[in-house]
């Protein structure tokens, strides 16, 4: 699977949108980008996901560049239930299909 | 999103007991199931991928005789963890692929051994 850097934290204003960075140099063609986040001592949430056009759902937005070796989770108004750890997964193929290796993660905190 | 339930949500244990933890897809059929083991402040750690009607395949390092994994059904998957010990004390998440392949993760179960 190829592997992913995001900044270890991050810090955002409520009510400001909140752009989460993530790097995935090495992505083959048939692999998808993920985004899922964890709020303390719960399971991930699936948040959304993408190949290579910018994809937007009712809690994000993604943008994936056009080589395909970077992409930004945009939380557009972000609240203080937005704090949590966000990964960003790119998901295997071939054998490894399915399969979700989670890296560190970019710490959010939501502040007043 | 689907919904994806794991019961108990917590568990103390006397050390050298076994523990058996479920995980269910409520309202969908989910023909692989992964579980995931977290240690405080860590990531997840994949530890196995469970297909229904097959045997479990373990990532390396995992005890596969430890970490017992029944898939029986397509709405659930239990992971037994026997003669446990104080280092198997973590945080246990289960996920679910359904037809979608999109993959939705359970509460996790907080297993603390004493």
């Amino acid at each position: 699977d190829a592997k992913t850097t995001q900044p270890p934290s991050m810090d955002c204003a409520e009510g400001r949108a909140a752009n989460l960075p993530c790097n995935h140099s090495t992505i083959s063609g048939n692999e998808y980008v993920y985004w899922y986040r964890q709020i303390h001592s719960q399971g991930p949430q699936y948040i959304i996901h993408g190949l290579k056009n910018n994809e937007t759902n009712e809690m994000a937005s993604l943008i994936i560049t056009e080589d395909r070796k970077s992409s930004t989770l945009i939380l557009p108004h972000a609240t203080l239930r937005d704090t949590a750890v966000y990964y960003c997964i790119v998901r295997g193929g071939g054998t490894s299909y399915g399969k979700l290796t989670f890296g560190q993660g970019t710490i959010l905190t939501v502040h007043p | 999103g689907a919904v994806v339930s794991q019961h108990p949500s917590r568990v103390i244990c006397k050390s050298g007991t076994s523990v058996k933890i479920e995980c269910r897809s409520l309202d969908f059929q989910a023909t692989t199931m992964f579980w995931y083991r977290q240690f405080p402040k860590q990531s997840l750690m994949l530890m196995a991928t469970s297909n229904e009607g097959s045997k479990a395949t373990y990532e390396q390092g995992v005890e596969k005789d430890k970490f017992l994994i029944n898939h029986a059904s397509l709405t659930l998957s239990t992971l037994t963890v026997t003669s446990a010990h104080p280092e198997d004390s973590s945080f246990y998440i289960c996920s679910a692929r359904g037809a979608n392949n999109e993959q939705f993760f359970g509460p996790g179960t907080r297993l603390t051994v004493l």
